[in-house]
């Protein structure tokens, strides 16, 4: 399976933008870059995922590289509500792996008042 | 409203008793899926179901059962054979393809 890296933390203030950053360098083409997040005791939580092209939701942006080698979730203006742990993950919906999401140690976003 | 259940939230056990965690949903996903995530880690694959009565090993299933005999349920069994199994364990259910994992909230496991 191809692997992501993270960085182990970031803090932001709160309103502020935030851009946590993931390097997937062996990206196959058949895999989607998905992002979860997941606070304290709880089950992870789908944030945005998409392919080639920049992704928009209500919840956060997700801006991919040209060469699909690194890409960037970005919280527009984040709230208290957004501390938690940010896992970014290559999802192969060609091959046998289905379902197989591996999850790293994520980034824990910490964020000031 | 849609979801999944985990229950219970909280288990504790004694060594050499087999356990058994309960998970249903109500989306109509037909897949389903169970991680296990021990501190500090990220969750780690103990097996899936993509339809009823099929199932697949993940990264990890030794020491584990399921069964899948309804859409609703895939419950899972951890027997005294697994060596460690005081973790955190999540549940999951998706349609199939490339669609997001909806999570539930869990259940911690404590064995002494």
């Amino acid at each position: 399976d191809a692997k992501t890296t993270q960085p182990n933390s970031m803090e932001s203030n709160e309103e502020e933008p935030v851009h946590l950053p993931c390097n997937h360098s062996t990206i196959s083409g058949t895999d989607y870059i998905h992002w979860y997040r997941q606070l304290p005791s709880q089950g992870p939580e789908y944030v945005i995922h998409g392919l080639t092209s920049n992704v928009n939701n209500r919840m956060a942006s997700l801006a991919i590289a040209e060469d699909r080698k690194s890409s960037t979730l970005i919280l527009h203006r984040a709230t208290l509500r957004d501390a938690a742990v940010y896992y970014c993950i290559l999802r192969d919906v060609g091959g046998t792996s289905y379902g197989k999401l591996t999850f790293g140690q994520g980034t824990i976003l910490t964020v000031h008042p | 409203d849609g979801g999944i259940t985990q229950s219970p939230k909280y288990l504790f056990r004694k060594e050499g008793q087999n356990v058994t965690l309960s998970c249903e949903q109500n989306l109509n996903h037909d897949a389903m899926y169970w991680y296990r995530q021990d501190p500090g880690q990220g969750l780690r694959l103990i097996y899936y179901s993509q339809i009823v009565n099929d199932f697949q090993k993940g990264d990890i299933a030794e020491g584990y059962s399921v069964s899948r005999e309804k859409k609703e349920s895939f419950p899972l069994t951890v027997t005294s054979a697994q060596k460690n199994p005081t973790a955190f364990y999540l549940c999951a259910s998706s349609v199939a393809g490339n669609s997001p994992l909806h999570f539930g909230n869990g259940t911690r496991l404590t064995v002494t």
